[in-house]
């Protein structure tokens, strides 16, 4: 059965630290793989999404980057962090078009200080 | 521009109520709506909906599509405080591989 793994569940990071936060999929291969961010209250937001190693879109202009060097592996980075960047961050993977569930990671709580 | 519009945004119950949650859709090339519960961390996939009339059920939850006026409804009957979570449609346009999200509605069930 395929699993999904998102590290680290919580992070405290000071403004201008760099980020790095990992998903990995097992179990599956050739995932669509996301990365979403959730505020309190609101729905999610797409910040990144890939269909392939090395194919990355970004859907919101920001600090943000991520990265696939493998296929199954999906890292969501950033050189220096901002206060706005604090939120919930949560990887997903789905199978074919976009019209196939999603299947999310636990999530990373974000605090900048 | 795609749009899913979820209505309410938060409702309370007590235990043994029956909710039924809204999710209106405006997305180019339908073809699918998803349903996610989501507790305290990973939503978690609970229906996908394609077509119009056709109830899917899984216990003390169902849903239904109308492809006619564009909405989905969820319903959970005999609500329990296991039920308290976030519920979340989306949609995908047609050819896309990114569904739009609604806001959710959060559900808090009294015991």
């Amino acid at each position: 059965s395929q699993t999904i793994h998102q590290w680290p569940a919580t992070l405290v990071q000071p403004v201008g630290s760099p980020l790095s936060l990992e998903c990995t999929v097992e179990g599956t291969s050739n995932p669509n793989l996301y990365w979403y961010r959730q505020a309190a209250g609101r729905g999610l937001q797409l910040l990144f999404y890939s269909v392939g190693i090395g194919q990355i879109s970004s859907e919101v202009p920001q600090n943000l980057s991520a990265s696939r060097p493998q296929d199954r592996q999906f890292i969501l980075s950033s050189k220096k962090l901002l206060l706005s960047d604090s939120g919930f961050y949560l990887c997903a993977w789905s199978a074919g078009t976009g019209h196939q569930p999603q299947h999310f990671g636990d999530g990373t709580r974000l605090s900048i200080l | 521009e795609d749009k899913v519009v979820q209505s309410p945004l938060s409702l309370v119950v007590h235990e043994g109520d029956t909710v039924t949650l809204n999710c209106s859709y405006e997305v180019t090339n339908f073809r699918s709506l998803l349903w996610y519960k989501q507790e305290k961390k990973a939503p978690t996939f609970l229906f996908m909906l394609t077509s119009s009339g056709i109830e899917k059920k899984s216990g003390r939850l169902s849903s239904i599509l109308d492809k006619k006026e564009l909405f989905s409804i969820l319903n959970i009957t005999a609500t329990q405080t296991g039920d308290s979570a976030i519920y979340l449609c989306a949609s995908p346009p047609g050819g896309s591989y990114i569904p739009t999200f609604g806001r959710g509605t959060s559900l808090i069930v009294h015991p």
